[in-house]
């Protein structure tokens, strides 16, 4: 079965300072990865995913993340945090099963001014 | 945002009651899905539907069912509540079922069971 590792449930950055959030998963397949996005309050929406191709995926408000399929690592990376970006970030697989999408355990995100 | 509305958005019952929360979809999609979000777990699927009256289990289905009487609506029902039934319900739709497609989030409905 598939599964999703988030490193860290609280990662603290300073405003303007990079953004790394890691993901590792596990799966017997080829996966398909995704990050999503939560603000207070809110539903989730879609960041960004990797379903084939280039590595490297470009999302929406500047975020971008790496498939390494040898680390089976899906790290989603900011190069500047703004203050907006605070919310809790979610990496989940796909590919296997009836499943369709497996979460990780989310990563909360606070922003220093 | 995808047209997805929940109600209630917050509830608040006692244990052994039945409680139903509804899912409302414009947008024709396919596929719906529910889930429950608690800390320290993120998202877990509770039931799923892939077309009117076809639905199936998920990782965490026990002490809920779920109906599909139309494309648009998707209900999830709680027999008897308990606490441990306390969480945030989020229903989600998609176009299709395939591996890679994207999923929209409705709001969520906060549910306490005291």
């Amino acid at each position: 079965a598939q599964s999703v590792t988030q490193l860290g449930s609280h990662v603290s950055v300073s405003e303007g300072a990079l953004v790394l959030l890691r993901c590792n998963y596990s799966s017997s397949v080829p996966p398909y990865l995704f990050w999503y996005v939560q603000y207070p309050n809110q539903g989730l929406q879609l960041l960004l995913k990797y379903t084939t191709g280039a590595t490297l995926v470009k999302g929406i408000n500047g975020f971008e993340a790496e498939f390494k399929k040898s680390e089976t690592s899906f790290h989603l990376t900011k190069p500047s945090a703004h203050m907006s970006d605070a919310a809790e970030y979610f990496c989940a697989v796909s590919g296997e099963g009836a499943q369709k999408l497996v979460f990780g355990q989310g990563t909360r995100l606070t922003i220093n001014p | 945002d995808a047209g997805i509305t929940q109600s209630p958005r917050h509830k608040v019952t006692e244990t052994g009651t039945p409680v139903t929360l509804r899912c409302h979809q414009t947008e024709n999609h396919r596929y719906m899905y529910w889930y429950r979000q608690d800390p320290g777990h993120g998202l877990r699927l509770i039931h799923y539907s892939y077309g009117v009256k076809d639905t199936d289990k998920g990782e965490v289905s026990d002490g809920y069912s779920v109906s599909r009487s139309k494309t648009e609506d998707f209900l999830l029902t709680l027999e008897s509540a308990t606490s441990s039934q306390t969480s945030v319900y989020f229903c989600a739709i998609s176009h299709s079922g395939g591996y890679d497609n994207e999923q929209f989030f409705g709001p969520g409905t906060r549910l306490t069971v005291l």
